[in-house]
């Protein structure tokens, strides 16, 4: 697609449960951002990937939180045992070298 | 990554420059000046960046003072389509620190 693609755009999801977010990042971008956006806010980051691996992982909040790009494409992000503080948007931005950070539409997590 | 002030909101009217301020009194030497925008339901998206000369694109223009302490982005005709959360953000490289942003409502 010609922008980054993210799946689902909402999910709800019980307290306790596991949920998986997947983005599609523009083709050929080498660099892939995770973002949360809380009601009222600006987006957090989260982690960056250079490639496959983790450049910077100095936001995610805990231990819960855990991304993976295995092919360094596709990335997911990994919530383990939801709580509802983890009601956001979840926003995945792409980009090529020195080029700026495109962003998705992002994912609306309920966690109820 | 320094930190940014921004005014919560402001009000243009369609057809009239807007203009949006920015200070950023600790920025550091290599660190840019970026200003994205998120209209409702939407991602940010990328409006301009600079360093420390004055840019302009299609969509806007960013003016840096000459410490780096403070910038303006101007939209020159604003329309109803610009309606939107205007963050400005200084870093260099990848992490971007959204701060609030200011809420732009364009009038007709």
């Amino acid at each position: 697609g010609a922008g980054v693609s993210q799946t689902p755009s909402n999910k709800v999801t019980e307290k306790g449960k596991y949920v998986e977010l997947r983005c599609d990042p523009i083709s050929g971008h080498t660099a892939l951002y995770w973002y949360r956006q809380s009601l009222g806010q600006g987006p957090e980051f989260l982690i960056y990937f250079q490639g496959t691996g983790a450049a910077d992982d100095s936001g995610l909040p805990n231990d819960r939180f855990f991304a993976v790009r295995p092919e360094g494409s596709v990335s997911t992000l990994k919530i383990q045992r939801t709580e509802r503080g983890d009601s956001a948007v979840y926003l995945c931005a792409s980009g090529g070298r020195d080029t700026e950070a495109f962003f998705g539409q992002g994912t609306r997590l309920t966690v109820v | 990554d320094a930190k940014t002030t921004q005014p919560p909101s402001m009000d243009c009217a369609e057809g009239r420059a807007a203009n949006l301020p920015c200070n950023h009194s600790t920025i550091s030497g290599n660190e840019y000046v970026y200003w994205y925008r998120q209209i409702h339901s939407q991602g940010p998206q990328y409006i301009i960046h600079g360093l420390k000369n004055n840019e302009t694109n299609e969509m806007a223009s960013l003016i840096i003072t000459e410490d780096r302490k403070s910038s303006t982005l101007i939209l020159p005709h604003a329309t109803l389509r610009d309606t939107a959360v205007y963050y400005c953000i200084v870093g260099h490289d990848y992490k971007l620190s959204f701060g609030a942003g200011t809420t732009v409502t364009v009038r007709a």
